[in-house]
């Protein structure tokens, strides 16, 4: 079964750190790229992050670049967001999500969603 | 990047057919056919419903159809059921990014 799980949310203070992982399984994790995509509490879909299936292209909104960082272990089959600087507006449930085609890198759907892992921004 | 335009909310009677709009510029939805559209229910994941503008995975209803026009893309969901009722999120890729989502459309069944 193909399946994502999402790990390392949680509670911090503004201006600090956490990383989040994701952990794929019953696919080829290494030829596909991976998003990140958040959700605020009540809010839509906002697209965060991509990285291609073997880490050469990375690419960020423009509400984290700088501050957030992509990149994964194709050997453990995990994907991770590195975030610094938090701020209250990062406040959301972070989903992982698969690229669907091998070839449309940037372009394509995402076919494949975890159940998220919620991050909380506050003093 | 703005996201792109949707209704807020669509109602629909059971049987009946309902249509999602999804606007947005030459730079996203008018210029390239890689629109997808995703179901999410109350506290679970998205779905992917239609990727490729019209194309549907396997596993989704033939019930759910896409199309676009211009700078215009729409879902169509045709033989309303009771567990159509979700959130509606229509997404396309966009030249001076990646992926840009709308900001979604509550779908109510009567």
């Amino acid at each position: 079964e193909v399946q994502l799980l999402e790990s390392g949310g949680g509670l911090v203070q503004p201006g600090g750190s956490l990383t989040l992982s994701c952990a794929a399984s019953g696919f080829t994790f290494s030829s596909y790229a991976m998003s990140w995509v958040r959700q605020a509490p009540g809010k839509g879909l906002e697209w965060v992050s991509l990285i291609s299936g073997n880490s050469d292209i990375t690419y960020y909104a423009d509400s984290v670049e700088g501050r957030f960082t992509i990149s994964r272990d194709n050997s453990k089959n995990t994907l991770f967001l590195q975030m610094n600087n938090l701020r209250a507006e990062d406040t959301a449930l972070y989903y992982c999500a698969k690229v669907r085609s091998v070839t449309a890198v940037r372009k394509d759907a995402l076919d494949i969603w975890g159940q998220g892992t919620m991050v909380t921004v506050s003093s | 990047q703005s996201a792109l335009t949707q209704p807020a909310s669509v109602s629909g009677s059971p049987g009946q057919s309902i249509t999602i709009s999804c606007t947005g510029t030459s730079s996203d939805i008018g210029g390239y056919n890689y629109v997808s559209w995703y179901q999410q229910h109350p506290g679970k994941a998205p779905k992917l419903m239609i990727y490729g503008v019209n194309n549907r995975p396997s596993g989704v209803s033939n019930r759910f159809s896409g199309s676009k026009s211009g700078t215009t893309a729409s879902l169509t969901i045709s033989g309303l059921q009771a567990e159509d009722e979700a959130d509606y999120y229509c997404s396309s890729y966009i030249s001076s990014s990646t992926l840009v989502f709308g900001g979604g459309t509550k779908l109510t069944v009567l």
